[in-house]
């Protein structure tokens, strides 16, 4: 079985500071990583996936994450972020060769103040 | 191209009356989810199809069926809805193999009194 953690429920943060919302998994087996979006009243959408390869993943809108194998972390960062940014942001998990299932975390509120 | 399209976006019921969600997507994809959202618990998967024609048991089945019609189509039902299962429900597409992204419909939002 797999879970997802992510640590903090809400993340008030003023435009153009950096951000990082943090993202701890368990699982017993090799796992892929993902983090989501979720504007208002929309559906989720992808950000970025780990599935091998470089640590440190790039996706859109400048958001970054890193994979920590030590760690099980998948923390998601933003240098400056925007107004536009304000979103749930979900972490998610699916293991290795049977990635059909994803597992999210509870999600995290960030807010972007002006 | 309209990816995951579901329908209603609201909906009202009293308890004990019975609805049917529906998804279709374009993508000609493989597998299939039925996920519900509810504050603070992250999404939590009902059901989804591997592949047409198979359905499987995601981690909160009680009180739900759902239908894969054909490779396009799966569609959710509630027999006697529950105050309990006033949530968002999202469907959701993925061509089925390792590492794939989910694609997301707009979600229903699904009141019961």
């Amino acid at each position: 079985a797999q879970s997802v953690t992510q640590l903090d429920s809400q993340v008030p943060v003023f435009e153009e500071a950096p951000v990082e919302l943090r993202c701890n998994y368990s699982s017993s087996v090799s796992v892929y990583l993902f983090w989501y979006v979720q504007y208002p009243n929309q559906g989720l959408q992808l950000l970025l996936k780990y599935l091998s390869g470089s640590t440190l993943v790039k996706g859109i809108n400048g958001f970054e994450a890193e994979f920590n194998k030590s760690q099980t972390s998948f923390h998601l960062r933003k240098p400056s972020v925007h107004i536009s940014d304000t979103a749930e942001y979900f972490c998610a998990v699916s293991q290795r060769g049977s990635a059909r299932q994803l597992t999210f975390g509870s999600g995290t509120q960030l807010t972007v103040l002006p | 191209n309209a990816g995951v399209t579901q329908t209603p976006k609201f909906q009202v019921l009293k308890t004990g009356q019975s609805m049917t969600l529906q998804c279709a997507q374009d993508m000609n994809h493989n597998s299939m989810y039925w996920y519900r959202q509810d504050p603070g618990m992250g999404l939590r998967l009902i059901y989804y199809s591997a592949s047409e024609g198979t359905t499987d048991k995601g981690e909160v089945p009680n009180g739900y069926n759902v239908s894969r019609l054909n490779k396009r189509e799966f569609s959710l039902r509630l027999e006697s809805a529950a105050p309990s299962q006033t949530s968002v429900y999202f469907c959701a597409s993925t061509q089925g193999t390792s590492g794939d992204t989910q694609y997301f419909g707009p979600g229903t939002r699904l009141t019961v009194l």
